[in-house]
């Protein structure tokens, strides 16, 4: 997976509850990504980094916030989860814009009750 | 509105059978395409990527065409083997706007024995 890990690989949390979801590379790019996976979507991007301290929002930004503090890690925050947030959630990263192959994470499997 | 459109859904085949997945858009202005492969529970992996001069481009068993006319795309695999179960996607990526990637929804592939 291209030097990519996301922790946790599962998580089932309850409603209102904050949850972090971590992503970290060793490939030094620049961007990095947070995606979210649902059936009869395809991934659909909730914000983005270009650089540390970086970021912009995506398609489906509302309820998520990120930090990037390291050019290594870059963090995915549910202030306040709902069941709408049950999804599987992919991190990605890439050296460009647009131009460069994404290389994508493992997942992360989040259940919100 | 920038979108992508996967056909079939899904498909099921016997093992060693060829198999076309189609792939149509409407992004601009366009920039490239690429094909993804998703095994199940794990990231997206690339395939191929091609830009708007390129007609077609092979990874050993998959060949992807592009018409950058009639904007459509197709995903050729030759002598299909089990390991080729897995949803394929197509993304198509826009020289502008805030998210220049666009995802379809992707085709589910199961080969069977």
């Amino acid at each position: 997976d291209a030097g990519i890990t996301q922790s946790p690989r599962h998580k089932v949390t309850e409603t209102g509850t904050p949850v972090t979801l971590r992503c970290h590379q060793t490939e030094n790019h620049r961007y990095m990504y947070w995606y979210r996976q649902d059936p009869g979507h395809g991934l659909r991007l909730i914000h983005y980094s270009y650089g540390v301290k970086d970021t912009d929002k995506g398609e489906v930004s509302d309820g998520y916030s990120v930090s990037r503090s390291k050019t290594e890690d870059f963090l995915l925050t549910l202030e306040s989860a709902t069941s709408s947030q049950t999804s599987v959630y992919f991190c990605a990263i890439s050296e460009s814009r647009g131009k460069d192959t994404q290389y994508f994470g493992p997942g992360t499997r989040l259940t919100v009750l | 509105k920038n979108q992508v459109e996967q056909s079939p859904q899904s498909l099921i085949i016997l093992e060693g059978k060829n198999c076309t997945l189609q792939c149509n858009y409407t992004v601009s202005p366009f920039s490239n395409l690429r094909w993804y492969k998703q095994d199940t529970g794990r990231g997206p992996v690339s395939l191929t990527i091609m830009t708007f001069s390129e007609n077609t481009k092979s990874n050993g068993r998959y060949t992807a065409t592009l018409d950058a006319d009639t904007k459509q795309s197709s995903l050729h695999i030759t002598a299909s083997q089990l390991s080729d179960s897995a949803s394929y996607i197509c993304v198509v990526t826009s020289n502008s706007g805030n998210t220049p990637l666009v995802f379809g929804k992707g085709t589910r592939l199961s080969v069977i024995a």
